[in-house]
């Protein structure tokens, strides 16, 4: 059965203290590998999409990594307003359909 | 969010009641999506549609129905509502299944 499993369950950093978030994944044939935002009441927002392993990408304090097991989210220097919950996705090969971890919740305190 | 629209945003109905949540997009985007997100389980697919009526079950899906008569509207029923049911339910997009979804704000369901 196709699964993501993310790691930490919840994160509580100092501001300006670096961390990793974890997504470990076994989805047959994964097409894409992706990384949502998420804020209390709202709908996630996309961060990432990675395709194949060895990726990486960018985006202000976030830096996204994959292998052919799992990914990272690195948070740089975190702000309070980079708190929220952190969302992993896989797409499985030969369908439309994504796999969701149930996320870690990140708190940066100032 | 720009380009979808769930409505209502919160609604609480009675047990046995049925129940239609709406997703409206403006992105002409062929594939449509719900999910229901709930403590401990994260997001998890109920159902979704790669064209105008096509669909499909996602993992979830007892208990619910949808349909789709135009590109820009997605409507998930639930036939008769139960406890169980309480969630909070998202409407996702995409344009070809592949790239980032775009998601909802998402519709507040509580079943008494």
């Amino acid at each position: 059965e196709d699964q993501v499993t993310q790691s930490p369950e919840a994160l509580r950093l100092q501001e300006g203290e670096s961390s990793s978030l974890n997504c470990s994944y076994t989805v047959s044939g994964l097409r894409g590998l992706f990384w949502y935002r998420q804020d209390p009441g709202k709908g996630p927002e996309f961060l990432f999409t990675l395709y194949s392993a060895g990726e990486e990408k960018e985006k202000e304090r976030l830096k996204a990594t994959l292998t052919k097991k799992e990914s990272f989210l690195h948070i740089t220097a975190p702000k309070p307003e980079d708190s929220a919950t952190y969302l992993c996705a896989g797409l499985q090969g030969g369908s439309e359909k994504l796999v969701f971890g149930k996320g870690t919740k990140l708190t940066v305190n100032p | 969010d720009a380009g979808i629209t769930q409505s209502p945003r919160h609604k609480v109905t009675e047990t046995g009641t049925p129940v239609t949540l709406r997703c409206h997009q403006t992105e002409n985007h062929r594939y449509m999506y719900w999910y229901r997100q709930d403590p401990g389980h994260g997001l998890r697919l109920i159902h979704y549609s790669y064209g105008v009526k096509d669909t499909d079950k996602g993992e979830v899906s007892d208990g619910y129905s949808v349909s789709r008569s135009k590109t820009e509207d997605f409507l998930l029923t639930l036939e008769s509502a139960t406890s169980s049911q309480t969630s909070v339910y998202f409407c996702a997009i995409s344009a070809d299944g592949i790239y980032g979804y775009t998601f909802g704000s998402g519709t507040r369901l509580t079943v008494v």
